[in-house]
């Protein structure tokens, strides 16, 4: 089984600052890893995502995420926060093929970023 | 990229009616699309997937009857709420996929929202 924990619910940053949302996984396969933006009203867009490849891995907008295995961690930062950056964010692990070979996401409790003026 | 339709943006129906949401993908085939749910702040639930001329896999918990789900094409899946009742109001989103997970991405609809008064 494969699970994803979103450590805080809510994150405020100020413009310009350091943007930091946390992820960690729990995975019975080698993880594909992903993280997502909503805003309001939409459906969800990939930021970016890890598939075994580099473990640093750059996104749009210039955010990216490390996958780190030893903490089974796949953090997601942006050097510095934008205003536009304010959505709800969802770090998502793919789980087991079923018969059909269809791996699917399992997402996170989603973390709300806030872009303080 | 890739680009995921919805129909209806939004719905408003009376308690007993039924509903169909249309999930098309405008640019590619889809041979996979699956359809979640999301509660207000919380998490995408999914729902079900649903594979091009085959039935549905429905997860645990989800009605197979008052969800019904069909993939006639490869560019349309469709869900229909039966017998809507105010517990299923939410926001339904689907997504597609064209090919095998390890090369392609699941591409988001915007997201339907559903009341049912």
């Amino acid at each position: 089984a494969q699970s994803v924990t979103q450590l805080g619910s809510h994150v405020s940053v100020s413009e310009g600052a350091l943007v930091l949302l946390r992820c960690n996984y729990s995975s019975s396969v080698p993880p594909y890893l992903f993280w997502y933006v909503q805003y309001p009203n939409q459906g969800l867009q990939l930021l970016l995502k890890y598939t075994s490849a580099a473990t640093l891995v750059k996104g749009i907008n210039d955010f990216e995420a490390e996958f780190k295995k030893s903490e089974t961690s796949f953090h997601l930062t942006k050097p510095s926060a934008h205003m536009s950056d304010a959505a709800e964010y969802f770090c998502a692990v793919r789980g087991r093929p079923d018969n059909f070979g269809n791996e699917k996401l399992t997402f996170g409790t989603g973390t709300r970023l806030t872009i303080i003026p | 990229g890739a680009v995921v339709s919805q129909h209806p943006s939004r719905v408003i129906c009376k308690s007993g009616t039924s509903v169909k949401i249309e999930c098309r993908s405008l640019d590619f085939q889809a041979t996979t699309m699956f359809w979640y749910r999301q509660f207000p702040k919380q998490s995408l639930m999914l729902m079900a997937t649903s594979n091009e001329g085959s039935k549905a896999t429905y997860e645990q918990g989800v009605e197979k009857d008052k969800f019904l789900i069909n993939h006639a094409s490869l560019t349309l899946s469709t869900l229909t709420v039966t017998s809507a009742h105010p517990e299923d109001s939410s926001f339904y989103i689907c997504s597609a996929r064209e090919g095998p997970w390890s090369e392609e991405t699941q591409y988001f609809g915007p997201g339907t929202r559903l009341l049912v008064l």
